[in-house]
């Protein structure tokens, strides 16, 4: 069965700094994607940035970029420039089937 | 295009009654998933319809269930509702569905207490 692993529970960053989210999935598949979802205190889950596991390119949605390693099963979320809207929880989420989600990881963005 | 909507927004039953939630996806959306999301068991799938037929199921009881009706409309049933249903349930709609590796787009969610 697939997996997917957040192993920071929480972060923080300060405002215009640079964060990293980690995630490692676990799968047999080749084909399947992967996400990275942010929660904001209103609970409504948005799509920040999906990679398609066939492209070696990372993928990239102006301040947040990721660090996908196949091989390695691996697939980080950078945030540059931080802001406080930034603020959320974030969620790591695979699916070749279906969507299997990550406990999350709690992001304060500080002034 | 409109998001996906989700009502109602906020609900209180008490245990052993009956609780109906709805959701409408995107225009043109023809899969809709659902999701309960507690603090303890995180983000878990119940299951996804697609063209009026479930093609998915998570682990839940059987007092979970859902329909989908053929305007893509979908609604999800729990009955005899127990203290541990309390949660944020959210709904997600895309395209082809999840088999598809298809990009979900999630409601705004519903947020179910039992007393």
């Amino acid at each position: 069965a697939q997996t997917v692993t957040q192993s920071q529970p929480e972060m923080s960053v300060q405002e215009a700094e640079t964060v990293t989210l980690s995630c490692t999935y676990d799968t047999s598949e080749s084909n399947y994607y992967l996400f990275w979802y942010k929660q904001p205190p209103s609970r409504q889950m948005i799509l920040v940035i999906r990679q398609e596991a066939y492209k070696q390119q990372n993928a990239t949605e102006n301040r947040f970029s990721v660090n996908f390693q196949k091989a390695a099963k691996s697939f980080s979320l950078k945030i540059s420039d931080s802001q406080l809207g930034d603020t959320a929880m974030y969620f790591c989420a695979y699916q070749g089937g279906k969507l299997i989600f990550g406990q999350g990881t709690e992001l304060s963005v500080k002034p | 295009k409109a998001g996906v909507t989700q009502t109602p927004r906020y609900l209180i039953k008490t245990r052993g009654q009956q609780v109906t939630l709805s959701c409408s996806p995107i225009s043109g959306h023809r899969s809709v998933s659902w999701y309960q999301q507690t603090p303890g068991q995180g983000l878990q799938f119940l299951f996804e319809y697609f063209s009026e037929t479930q093609r998915n199921k998570g682990n839940f009881p059987g007092r979970f269930s859902g329909r989908q009706f053929s305007n893509s409309r979908s609604e999800m049933n729990v009955s005899t509702l127990e203290l541990g249903d309390s949660a944020l349930y959210l709904c997600a709609s895309s395209l082809l569905g999840q088999g598809n590796t298809d990009t979900q787009y999630f409601g705004p969610g519903t947020r179910l207490t039992v007393l």
